[in-house]
């Protein structure tokens, strides 16, 4: 089973910062499987980055995924309020279970 | 226009059964794989279950298999997760989810409770 671990926590930020977030697997994942998702409080989890680095349709160019094998990493280049909400990664690669990381939480500072 | 509608949560005390029905509409469901995901109050999201486009594959976390049944019937564009035996730790929200992730419903909740 791979493990997904994300980090920061917590990250506490203002409007305008680039924010760089973390996923780290517990071993290799094809980067064409491995997905972001933004969550708002109340709302269904939404699909950013899909295949490591590729934007989902109607995601703004600030949000861009990179990484491969056991390190992936989501950028937010210039923070805008409406960012500020919890990001999951998930790998939905080759064997379930297509776990999920544990969450980054990203306030507003 | 995707969408995706749970159905079916409610409150059940342990060792109950539900069934979980999600009605798809907007896309050729047939062409689709499904999921489950669940997300507990106030926690992270949980893989639950993954059927295939046909429903030849089935695949569970741990926690769940032996309990719950993931099927679709293509013809009624619907999805379904029969849930027996609950458990206090089931509780959360149940979303339905397309393929790759690329849409969600807004969930139901399903409250396991003595």
């Amino acid at each position: 089973e791979i493990v997904l671990t994300q980090s920061p926590g917590t990250l506490s930020l203002s409007p305008g910062e680039r924010a760089t977030l973390s996923c780290r697997a517990s071993q290799d994942i094809s980067s064409d499987y491995l997905a972001w998702y933004q969550q708002k409080p109340g709302q269904a989890p939404r699909l950013l980055i899909y295949g490591a680095s590729n934007r989902a349709p109607g995601i703004p160019d600030r949000f861009s995924g990179s990484g491969s094998e056991t390190d992936f990493t989501l950028i937010i280049s210039k923070l805008e309020p409406e960012d500020f909400a919890v990001y999951y990664c998930q790998q939905y690669g080759s064997s379930p279970p297509y776990s999920f990381g544990q969450g980054t939480k990203l306030d507003i500072k | 226009e995707v969408r995706l509608v749970e159905s079916g949560g409610g409150l059940v005390k342990p060792g109950g059964s539900l069934r979980l029905s999600c009605a798809a509409s907007g896309f050729t469901f047939s062409t689709y794989a499904m999921n489950w995901v669940r997300q507990a109050p106030g926690k992270g999201l949980e893989w639950v279950s993954f059927i295939s486009s046909n429903g030849n594959y089935k695949y569970y976390v741990d926690s769940v298999k032996g309990r719950f049944t993931i099927s679709r019937d293509n013809a009624k564009n619907s999805l379904y997760l029969q849930m027996n035996s609950l458990k206090v730790e089931d509780t959360g929200v149940y979303y339905c989810v397309m393929g790759g992730g690329s849409r969600w419903g807004q969930g139901t909740l399903v409250s396991v409770s003595s």
